[in-house]
């Protein structure tokens, strides 16, 4: 298994523009989160799936910001408009839903928007 | 509320030397509680969970209700222990974690 694949790895836009964050979760992991890492705020939870239902969307900042699970192997978060405020380092995990199991982390897609 | 704290954004140390990150939470019922490792240039990955009592690469960690802490220890650091380290925190029963805002080692020769 290639682990959890993110894509973009970086990503540089112009404030207003759409953005479309996309994450492959590790096959049979049936919980996949979204994390926001900025140095003022560290990692922060936005959203979290489990068998492709959004449990707790309570993290996500604004309406910009939104996240689909359309299918086990698939998620994207999409910011519209993006603001430069934005600009963070997206990572997605993925796991199974055992007590303590612990994430698997993608790399991460470095947003800029300028 | 949920909440992890690691007092040191930095630490450094010389190799040889005993290592400790601190981590605090803050959280009511009992909680699961980890500690990932992000590598220079390499994705954030787990290190050792407090349920399985186990120790990875040298380092141990200590769930301590009493004091709410859960440091990271290494008897003699090693330059490739440099990274960034999350103390993370899960609520009994949840999936999701809340990290620490992370403590970067410099283990110097």
């Amino acid at each position: 298994d290639a682990g959890v694949i993110q894509s973009p790895r970086h990503e540089v836009t112009e404030m207003g523009q759409e953005v479309t964050l996309r994450c492959k979760p590790i096959s049979g992991h049936n919980s996949l989160f979204w994390y926001r890492q900025t140095m003022m705020r560290g990692l922060e939870l936005l959203i979290y799936f489990n068998n492709n239902v959004p449990i707790d969307d309570s993290g996500m900042p604004e309406d910009r910001f939104s996240a689909k699970m359309p299918n086990a192997s698939f998620s994207t978060l999409k910011i519209q408009p993006s603001e430069p405020r934005d600009s963070a380092v997206y990572f997605c995990a993925s796991s199974l839903t055992i007590r303590g199991g612990g994430y698997t982390f993608g790399s991460g897609t470095r947003l800029t928007v300028v | 509320a949920q909440r992890v704290t690691q007092p040191e954004k930095l630490l450094s140390v010389f190799k040889g030397a005993p290592v400790e990150l601190k981590c605090n939470y803050s959280y009511s019922g009992s909680p699961e509680l980890f500690w990932y490792v992000q590598y220079s240039r390499q994705r954030l990955q787990l290190l050792l969970r407090h349920i399985s009592r186990e120790s990875i690469k040298g380092f141990t960690a200590d769930l301590n209700k009493g004091e709410t802490s859960f440091h990271l220890k290494k008897p003699f650091a090693q330059e490739e222990d440099s990274a960034m380290y999350y103390c993370a925190l899960s609520p009994g029963g949840s999936e999701k974690l809340v990290f620490g805002k992370g403590t970067k080692l410099t283990v110097n020769p």
